[in-house]
C-alpha cells in the first residue's frame, strides 16, 4: 500500500501551459515536502510546509497543505521547458519520523 | 545550505563482487543518515537508517548482511553492496540530518547518488 499517492504519474506539455500535481493521503503528516529531481542526480528540497492551509510560492511554482494535512498540490505557472523533472512529494509523521516519498510525477515541458 | 557528497557517482563491478558507496557531509554534522534505493523510473525506497555510533535499523525486505552499513563518525557512512548481483543494479542515493554550529537542521540532505551497475 503506498502511503503518499501522487497523480498523474506523467504529464507531458508545451511550455506556457499551466499544471497542477496532487499528492494525498489518508494519513496525517507533520510536515511535507516537495523535491524536484533530474536524471542521475539526487533530489533537490523546493519547499516544505508544515502548516494546515498553508500556502508557499517559489516564482511560478505554488505549494499548498491541505487543511487536514493529508494532502498537498504544486502547481506550475507558465512551464518552462527548465521546469522538466521528477516531482516527489515526501511526508513526514512526527517530529523525527522518517521521510515517506510519494511514486514521483514525470513532467515533461516541450518548447 | 548543507552539502552531501557521495562517491563514487557511478560504478560497474561483476557479479560475486563488494562495492561500497560513501556518503559525506560537508559542513555539518550528520547525526543520521539515510540510504535509500532508486529503480529506474521509480522513487526512493528508503533501505535503512542509521545514527552515529549505533547499529543502522533497516527496512522490512532489505537484507542487513547484504547491504552493510556504517556510520562511524558525524561525517562520513559507508553503504557496502556484498556480492553484488545483477538484480541490485540501480541508484543509491543518501541523505543526512543534523548539525552545525549549535543550529539543528531537521531537514534531510540528499546526496547525488551514486549509479551501480552490476555486470
Amino acid at each position: 500500500t503506498q502511503l503518499l499517492e501522487q497523480s498523474p504519474q506523467f504529464l507531458s506539455i508545451q511550455e506556457g501551459e499551466n499544471l497542477t500535481v496532487y499528492c494525498n493521503s489518508s494519513s496525517v503528516f507533520s510536515s511535507l515536502q516537495w523535491y524536484r529531481q533530474e536524471p542521475g542526480e539526487g533530489p533537490v528540497l523546493l519547499v516544505t510546509v508544515v502548516t494546515g492551509g498553508e500556502v508557499k510560492k517559489l516564482k511560478r511554482l505554488t505549494f499548498q497543505f491541505g487543511d487536514a494535512r493529508k494532502d498537498s498540490s504544486l502547481h506550475i505557472t507558465a512551464a518552462q521547458p527548465g521546469d522538466t523533472g521528477l516531482y516527489l512529494c515526501a511526508g513526514r509523521r512526527g517530529s523525527q519520523g522518517n521521510l515517506i516519498f510519494g511514486k514521483g510525477t514525470k513532467l515533461s515541458v516541450k518548447p | 545550505g548543507a552539502v552531501v557528497s557521495q562517491h563514487p557517482s557511478w560504478v560497474i563491478c561483476k557479479s560475486g563482487t563488494s562495492v561500497k558507496i560513501e556518503c559525506r557531509s560537508l559542513d555539518f554534522q550528520a547525526t543520521t543518515m539515510f540510504w535509500y534505493r532508486q529503480f529506474p523510473k521509480q522513487s526512493l525506497m528508503l533501505m535503512a537508517t542509521s545514527n552515529e555510533g549505533s547499529k543502522a535499523t533497516y527496512e522490512q525486505g532489505v537484507e542487513k548482511d547484504k547491504f552493510l552499513i556504517n556510520h562511524a563518525s558525524l561525517t562520513l557512512s559507508t553503504l557496502t553492496v556484498t556480492s553484488a548481483h545483477p538484480e541490485d543494479s540501480s541508484f543509491y542515493i543518501c541523505s543526512a540530518r543534523g548539525f552545525s554550529s549549535g543550529q539543528s537542521y531537521n531537514e534531510q540532505f540528499f546526496g547525488p547518488g551514486t549509479r551501480l551497475t552490476v555486470l
